[in-house]
């Protein structure tokens, strides 16, 4: 079974621009999860998607947003990007909603803004 | 506010000892806390987890133990081996929503020496 796909590896934009990435779950998975990790940081929520709709959204600013598709794909979006949104930005599945419930991670999108 | 904390960035050990990961949390509605692994350029892995109405849960090299009453985990491995150089991250979810919005601790690096 193909493990969490995400598109593309890495990223380069510049302060002000848009960005959409892209994470294709475990086939059967149906929740998905944004993580961004910033150097020496741990994983911090960004939002959780499930059957199309966002379940959970964590602290961070509006510029943030994301969906998620019939097929359970989703994607994320950052806009108006600042020098500080240069992170690895992780997606994760899972089967089901359970607390407890390992998480499934893909390699990340690395982006960085200059 | 960081509810999950590892304040050992990191931990160096030799081949074959034992390795002692340690977090400690300030939420006491968290029901499950799970362990994960992260190689560089990939994505974290899912290791071992436990529940908060246990306080050990074992895994071939890997056990974890839990103490409600100090707020503290600690994931022990049993040989060490120097395949198991990575970054360890502790999580912790709690009840009532999905395992997605885990709340991570930083992380600490473990570095065993052949």
């Amino acid at each position: 079974k193909a493990g969490v796909t995400q598109t593309p590896r890495y990223l380069i934009k510049t302060r002000g621009q848009q960005v959409t990435l892209s994470c294709s779950p475990i086939s059967g998975h149906r929740s998905v999860s944004w993580y961004q990790q910033t150097p020496g940081q741990g994983l911090q929520f960004l939002f959780e998607y499930f059957s199309e709709t966002q379940r959970n959204k964590g602290n961070f600013p509006g510029r943030f947003s994301g969906r998620q598709f019939s097929n359970s794909r989703s994607e994320m979006n950052v806009s108006t990007l600042e020098l500080g949104d240069s992170a690895l930005y992780l997606c994760a599945s899972s089967l089901n909603r359970a607390s407890g419930s390992p998480l499934h991670f893909g390699n990340g999108t690395r982006l960085t803004v200059t | 506010d960081q509810q999950v904390k590892q304040n050992s960035p990191s931990l160096s050990v030799q081949e074959g000892r034992i390795s002692i990961l340690n977090c400690d949390y300030t939420n006491s509605m968290f029901d499950y806390f799970l362990w994960y692994k992260k190689y560089p350029a990939e994505g974290p892995t899912f290791l071992i987890s436990i529940s908060s109405i246990k306080d050990k849960n074992e895994d071939g090299r890997f056990t974890v133990f839990l103490n409600k009453s100090a707020k503290h985990l600690s994931l022990h491995i049993v040989p060490s081996q120097p395949g198991d150089s990575a970054v360890y991250f502790c999580a912790a979810s709690v009840p009532n929503t999905n395992a997605g919005k885990s709340t991570f601790g930083d992380g600490t690096t473990l570095t065993v020496k052949p």
